[in-house]
């Protein structure tokens, strides 16, 4: 298995522009998590799915964020408009169930001009 | 809020030696995780230990869980210049919701 598939590796782009990210989760695994990590925040949870349901979007940010999860095998996390603020690494991880462990995905480094 | 604090923040050692890093943590646990992230790269399960549990091992890892003082600690023996990373505990609340919660991490420096 390639592991969790995350596209484009790096991003760069400017304040107002919208955002595509993109996740292949493990093949098999039901459940897909959309990270965000920082030097001042540290990892955050954005927003979770169950067999491609969201179950909790308490962690994104504001309404600007949005994420689906049209198939099993395809999840976006989308920026719409991006702001500085939003610059990030940004993390895709899937798991088999619910007690454990997560594969993560390289990442894709979000830098908003 | 962090759920997971790790101490110390940063730890540098000479290779061979031992490294050992703290987690503490504030609600009740399903379960506690580590993993382990090299610079540039996502993160890697090393191990998960249930609340039922109070020692793991896998390979040069050890892994203690502390419920009582809600802390888990990960040694490394033995360390070598590749165990170079930041380190990260997570917790997954007891109500089972599938959500971790990560610390702050550990960065580990081992000197060849």
């Amino acid at each position: 298995d390639a592991g969790v598939i995350q596209s484009p590796r790096h991003e760069v782009t400017e304040m107002g522009q919208e955002v595509t990210l993109r996740c292949k989760p493990i093949s098999g695994h039901d459940y897909l998590f959309w990270y965000r990590q920082t030097m001042m925040r540290g990892l955050e949870l954005l927003i979770y799915f169950n067999n491609n349901v969201p179950i909790d979007d308490s962690g994104m940010p504001e309404d600007r964020f949005s994420a689906k999860m049209p198939n099993a095998s395809f999840s976006t996390l989308k920026i719409q408009p991006s702001e500085p603020r939003d610059s990030a690494v940004y993390f895709c991880a899937s798991s088999p169930g619910l007690d454990n462990e997560q594969f993560f995905g390289p990442g894709t480094r979000l830098t908003v001009l | 809020s962090q759920q997971g604090e790790e101490d110390p923040q940063a730890l540098s050692i000479q290779e061979g030696e031992n490294a050992t890093m703290n987690c503490s943590y504030k609600t009740s646990i399903n379960n506690l995780q580590w993993y382990r992230q090299n610079s540039g790269r996502g993160l890697v399960h090393l191990i998960l230990i249930r609340s039922n549990e109070r020692e793991k091992h896998s390979g040069r890892l050890r892994v203690t869980l502390d419920t009582s003082k809600k802390s888990s600690s990960l040694l490394i023996t033995a360390s070598r210049a590749a165990d170079t990373a930041s380190y990260f505990c997570a917790t997954d609340r007891s109500s089972n919701t599938g959500k971790l919660i990560f610390g702050q991490g550990t960065t580990l420096q081992v000197k060849p």
